[in-house]
């Protein structure tokens, strides 16, 4: 079975811009949880989708943003890009079942410069 | 206080030493806890998985849940250079709340 992936692994952007950046889930996880990892706050959450629903969100500014597809992809939307956005972005698929835990991709890495 | 508290280290052990790393919690509604290592350039990986207070074993790692006074631990025997990596504890119940990680290094 192919694991998370996710698109691109890299990204070079400049302070303003906005970036998409995309997840394909496991096949039959219709989770998708997004995090934003950095040195010094370690991995923080962002939002979950199940189902194209927006079922958690973490506690970050309204410039991220996120969508989940009837085919469980996702993607993650930054606007208006900071300097403080440079991190590892990382995306976690989940099948829902209370015995089964989450599944991370490789993570896309974000440089603002 | 974060709900999960880790030691970042890093921690720097000789390769066949026991590691121990530490976690501590604070919302005793958790019910689940996990390890993940995380690789340098790489997703986290999932090590350990419990529900339960107690011992968990798989291999050479032990993860051990202690409820009543809220600490998670990950025991490595005969470490490895192979394990030097970041590993990250993790709780939750309705959503996953993850530790800073502790970088560890195992030196031949």
């Amino acid at each position: 079975k192919a694991g998370v992936t996710q698109t691109p692994r890299y990204l070079i952007k400049t302070r303003g811009q906005q970036v998409t950046l995309s997840c394909s889930p496991i096949s039959g996880h219709r989770s998708v949880s997004w995090y934003q990892q950095t040195p010094g706050q370690g991995l923080q959450f962002l939002f979950e989708y199940f189902s194209e629903t927006q079922r958690n969100k973490g506690n970050f500014p309204g410039r991220f943003s996120g969508r989940q597809f009837s085919n469980s992809r996702s993607e993650m939307n930054v606007s208006t890009l900071e300097l403080g956005d440079s991190a590892l972005y990382l995306c976690a698929s989940y099948s829902g079942r209370t015995t089964d835990t989450q599944y991370f991709g490789p993570g896309t890495r974000l440089t603002v410069l | 206080q974060k709900e999960v508290e880790q030691d970042p280290g890093p921690l720097s052990v000789p390769e066949g030493a026991i590691v121990s790393l530490n976690c501590t919690y604070s919302n005793s509604a958790f019910q689940y806890f996990m390890w993940y290592r995380q690789y340098s350039r790489k997703g986290p990986e999932l090590l350990m998985y419990t529900y339960s207070s107690g011992n968990k074993e798989d291999g050479r790692f032990t993860a051990q849940v202690d409820k009543s006074s809220k600490y998670i631990s990950l025991f490595i025997r005969d470490s490895q250079p192979s394990d030097s990596a970041t590993y990250l504890c993790a709780s939750g119940g309705f959503k996953t709340i993850f530790g800073a990680g502790t970088r560890l290094f195992v030196k031949a």
